[in-house]
């Protein structure tokens, strides 16, 4: 189903939100799992949560329910991440990935989230 | 959640020598139903993002160069690379599918010597 293609680097004031989208090179990401991860300076590859886009669910890890929301487009197949409420920590690369089986797997390039006032 | 931590952080190999690396998990990741473990490994090269080089604990992906193997039991994995190749300069990963979340080890880099 081709390469994942995420939108372009973010700077974002403390507080504000940023979104972040996904899409595969051939236009539509569907019958998938979608899942987002992030990668902090110093810190753990995260996985935030994702998207069935067969069923329309949602999960979500824990250390960011109530701020982050995960959404698909039906008509365009694009894959949205939207994370509010930022702090300076939240400085990361966010990857999008599909997930099959529990594995990330492939990857978006990155889209890197610069949080700074 | 599932922790994971890999040794060493990192290491500095010659090339066409053999780099082993370790993930060791807080608990089981052994599904004794289906006898499978749920682990996998990524390769991430410097400005990438990381690639999915080995499912299963064992199994390794189309594409992979056979000089990666890896093996494991419910809580001791390991990552080998054998003869080293330069364009095996990166930071390797463990991830657990077991247990959600998903976790990850903190990354082994790979140098050359």
């Amino acid at each position: 189903q081709g390469q994942l293609v995420q939108s372009g680097a973010e700077v974002k004031k403390p507080g504000s939100s940023v979104k972040v989208s996904c899409r595969t090179s051939g236009g539509a990401l569907r019958s998938s799992t979608v899942s987002w991860l992030r990668q902090a300076p110093r810190q753990r590859l995260e996985w935030m949560g994702g998207i069935n886009t067969i069923f329309r669910t949602t999960d979500y890890a824990e250390n960011f329910q109530g701020r982050v929301t995960i959404s698909a487009d039906e008509s365009t197949g694009i894959v949205y991440m939207d994370l509010t409420s930022l702090r300076s920590d939240d400085t990361a690369i966010y990857y999008c990935a599909r997930e099959t089986s529990g594995w990330f797997d492939p990857w978006g390039q990155g889209t890197l989230v610069t949080v700074s006032s | 959640d599932i922790v994971l931590t890999q040794s060493p952080d990192s290491l500095a190999v010659s090339l066409g020598e053999r780099a082993t690396i370790n993930c060791t998990s807080s608990q089981s990741i052994l599904n004794s139903l289906n006898n499978k473990k749920y682990l996998v490994w990524y390769q991430q090269r410097p400005g990438q993002p990381p690639k999915l080089l080995i499912s299963w604990a064992s199994t390794r992906e189309s594409g992979v160069p056979d000089r990666f193997s890896a093996s494991g039991s419910g809580t001791d994995f390991t990552l080998t690379i054998n003869s080293l190749q330069a364009e095996d300069v990166a930071v390797y990963y463990c991830q657990q599918h077991y247990g959600s979340p998903r976790t990850f080890g903190q990354g082994t880099r790979v140098d050359i010597k």
